[in-house]
């Protein structure tokens, strides 16, 4: 079946620098990608929709220049959360899905998920 | 717009008992109805998916929801709950095409109790 690998799983960074997390589509070219956040105990926030080669679009409230989402390829989007700060630590979660002609439902496959804590 | 509830942020149940978790949605469009599964620092895993076609949909580990129109509903149950069943569980709809964004549930952590 479909696999999304999400890397790191764990990151811990100081206050004010940069941190990349990757997210890949391991057997199949995923043309959407979707970013979410999760607060401890809560639910999914969707953060941002990627499709490949062109720019991301962001949910209401997300900062682009801090959440910054690339898609370069068709197996590979990455979020960077630039200048980190303590209130950036969450657990951040990538889906990927092939987009078709028509209705279908396209499952999304979920990566495992990254936790970013910030000191 | 859409949108989903979950009925009980926290449910508990002994092991052996019925399992059921409740979820109602909000849709404009015929909706795609999902429920999804994540144990500790994991990522989501799909229980079971309802698009078209019969409203009693089958899912892994001996989960099935049933789609109600009318009560706007896609109730997740299972006959006999299992320690392993013990996660958080997130119900999500989205529009017809199913590749669009999901829109999910506030969530139901699952206990069960020996």
């Amino acid at each position: 079946g479909a696999v999304v690998s999400q890397h790191p799983s764990w990151v811990i960074c100081k206050s004010g620098t940069s941190v990349k997390i990757e997210c890949r589509s391991l057997d199949f070219q995923a043309t959407t990608m979707f970013w979410y956040r999760q607060f401890p105990k809560q639910s999914l926030m969707l953060m941002a929709t990627s499709n490949e080669g062109s720019k991301a679009t962001y949910e209401q409230g997300v900062e682009k220049d801090k959440f910054l989402i690339n898609h370069a390829s068709l197996t590979l989007s990455t979020l960077t959360v630039t200048s980190a700060h303590p209130e950036d630590s969450s657990f951040y979660i990538c889906s990927a899905t092939q987009r078709v002609r028509g209705p279908g439902a396209n499952v999304l496959t979920f990566g495992a998920g990254s936790r970013l804590t910030v000191l | 717009a859409q949108s989903v509830t979950q009925l009980g942020s926290h449910v508990s149940v002994s092991e052996g008992a019925l399992v059921l978790l409740r979820c109602n949605y909000s849709s404009s469009v015929p909706p795609y109805l999902f429920w999804y599964v994540q144990y500790p620092n994991q990522g989501l895993q799909l229980l079971l998916k309802y698009t078209t076609g019969a409203t009693l949909v089958k899912g892994i580990n001996g989960f099935e929801a049933e789609f109600k129109k009318s009560e706007t509903s896609f109730h997740l149950t299972k006959p006999s709950a299992h320690m392993s069943d013990a996660a958080e569980y997130f119900c999500a709809v989205s529009g017809p095409f199913g590749n669009e964004k999901l829109t999910f549930g506030t969530g139901t952590r699952l206990t069960i109790i020996p």
